[in-house]
């Protein structure tokens, strides 16, 4: 496609059930990151691929939150065991490659309500 | 650990006049800065970005932003509003490879006719 795309657009789950999101990236981005856009407030990193490996998983708030990029292109974000406070737009972004002065291109988001 | 503060959650301006939306780092080591819009139901789009080389940098729908090192800060302007400025706007920096993005809080811009 032509730009970052993530599936689902919403998703309302019940506390305590598990959740995946999906985010294909730009074709040939090798760099994908995880954000999470919580109400008023900018968006927080998550986690950073540079191809199937995550380069850098500090962002994940426990050991609750896991994400997969097995071949390197689409990934999905895991949370388990979820909890009212994960309800936030989670934003994907790929790059060309992970150098600092390179452009991270977002997708629309999910909405993602635990009730 | 860097940060970025963005000040005033919400600017209105009078179609017409200048936008200055104000951003500001927190970082020994000058960052890399991005400021990047978001459109009601849509996703982050870049407006523009400074790396290195000229300070002022231009961006995209008349935005501009000038990074000033001695009060580090990187503040975005347009000269004259449109309506279809409406959005909100993001001031990001990173510092190191990887390329992981500090956002600041975010500014919601109302542009009155």
């Amino acid at each position: 496609g032509a730009g970052v795309s993530q599936t689902p657009s919403n998703k309302v789950t019940e506390k305590g059930k598990y959740v995946e999101l999906r985010c294909d990236p730009i074709s040939g981005h090798t760099a994908l990151y995880w954000y999470r856009q919580s109400l008023g407030q900018g968006p927080e990193f998550l986690i950073y691929f540079q191809g199937t490996g995550a380069a850098d998983d500090s962002g994940l708030p426990n050991d609750r939150f896991f994400a997969v990029r097995p071949e390197g292109s689409v990934s999905t974000l895991k949370i388990q065991r979820t909890e009212r406070g994960d309800s936030a737009v989670y934003l994907c972004a790929s790059s060309p490659s992970p150098a600092m002065n390179t452009e991270a291109f977002f997708g629309q988001g999910t909405r993602l309500t635990v009730v | 650990a860097q940060s970025v503060t963005q000040l005033g959650s919400h600017v209105s301006v009078s179609e017409g006049a200048l936008v200055l939306l104000r951003c500001n780092y927190s970082s020994s080591v000058p960052p890399y800065l991005f400021w990047y819009v978001q459109y009601p139901n849509q996703g982050l789009q870049l407006l523009l970005k400074y790396t290195t080389g000229a300070t002022l940098v231009k961006g995209i729908n008349g935005f501009e932003a000038e990074f000033k090192k001695s009060e580090t800060s990187f503040h975005l302007t347009k000269p004259s509003a449109h309506m279809s400025d409406a959005a909100e706007y993001f001031c990001a920096a990173t510092m190191e490879y990887g390329n992981k993005l500090v956002f600041g809080a975010g500014t919601i811009l109302r542009v009155k006719s």
